[in-house]
């Protein structure tokens, strides 16, 4: 069984640019849920998806955006990079039957961004 | 709305003393709560998760947590230090918001195990 990937590993920005982010589901899971955890914080919710739709997401502006696709892995994009978007991004998906409190999330390793 | 406070940012033992990690919690509903590990440049390992069977939860690597209604709690514990448990451990709690379910994450509390 493969666990949840994410790639790249490290990155780094400027600001004003764009980066996109990408995560691998474990296998049979079928929703991905974004974090950023900045340095010192616990992870914060960016936003959810579910057969390839959002369904939730956390008090993050629209320049974070995101995709799930048939295979259930996604992308986080980010836009208009700003200093404060220098953060780990974690990945974690999980295997929601009816959006149920108890779904297990599996995290990734994450990616760290730095954005200078 | 649901919060998680996690008392201590940082907490040291010896090796072989008890662990003890606070997590107090505030939720409208029920709760479903989590511990995590975090080990230094990787992601999170669930040790272990309340949802609402047993009141006294047993995880991985030993580990522990009690969940207290009445005190809001769910600490984390483990009778016997192991210099590998030197890690940043974080209490989440779960939410249903409209149909799906997240986590709201405390800030962390980094276990320091000397020697």
């Amino acid at each position: 069984e493969t666990g949840v990937t994410q790639s790249p590993t490290h990155l780094i920005k400027t600001r004003g640019q764009q980066v996109t982010l990408r995560c691998s589901s474990q296998s049979g899971h079928n929703t991905v849920s974004w974090y950023q955890q900045a340095l010192g914080q616990g992870p914060q919710f960016i936003f959810q998806y579910y057969r390839e739709e959002e369904n939730g997401r956390g008090n993050f502006p629209p320049r974070f955006s995101g995709l799930q696709f048939p295979n259930y892995s996604s992308e986080l994009n980010v836009n208009a990079l700003e200093l404060d978007d220098s953060a780990l991004y974690l990945c974690a998906s999980s295997l929601a039957l009816s959006g149920s409190v108890s779904d297990e999330q599996f995290f990734g390793p994450g990616t760290r961004l730095t954005v200078l | 709305a649901q919060s998680v406070t996690q008392l201590g940012s940082h907490v040291s033992v010896s090796e072989g003393a008890l662990v003890l990690l606070r997590c107090n919690y505030s939720s409208s509903v029920p709760p479903y709560l989590f511990w995590y590990v975090q080990y230094p440049n990787q992601g999170l390992q669930l040790l272990l998760k309340y949802t609402s069977a047993a009141t006294l939860v047993k995880g991985i690597n030993g580990f522990e947590a009690e969940f207290k209604k009445s005190e809001t709690s769910f600490h984390l514990t483990k009778p016997s230090a192991h210099m590998s448990d030197a890690a940043e451990y974080f209490c989440a709690v779960s939410g249903a918001v409209s149909g799906y379910s997240t986590l709201t994450f405390g800030k962390g509390t980094m276990l320091l195990v000397s020697p």
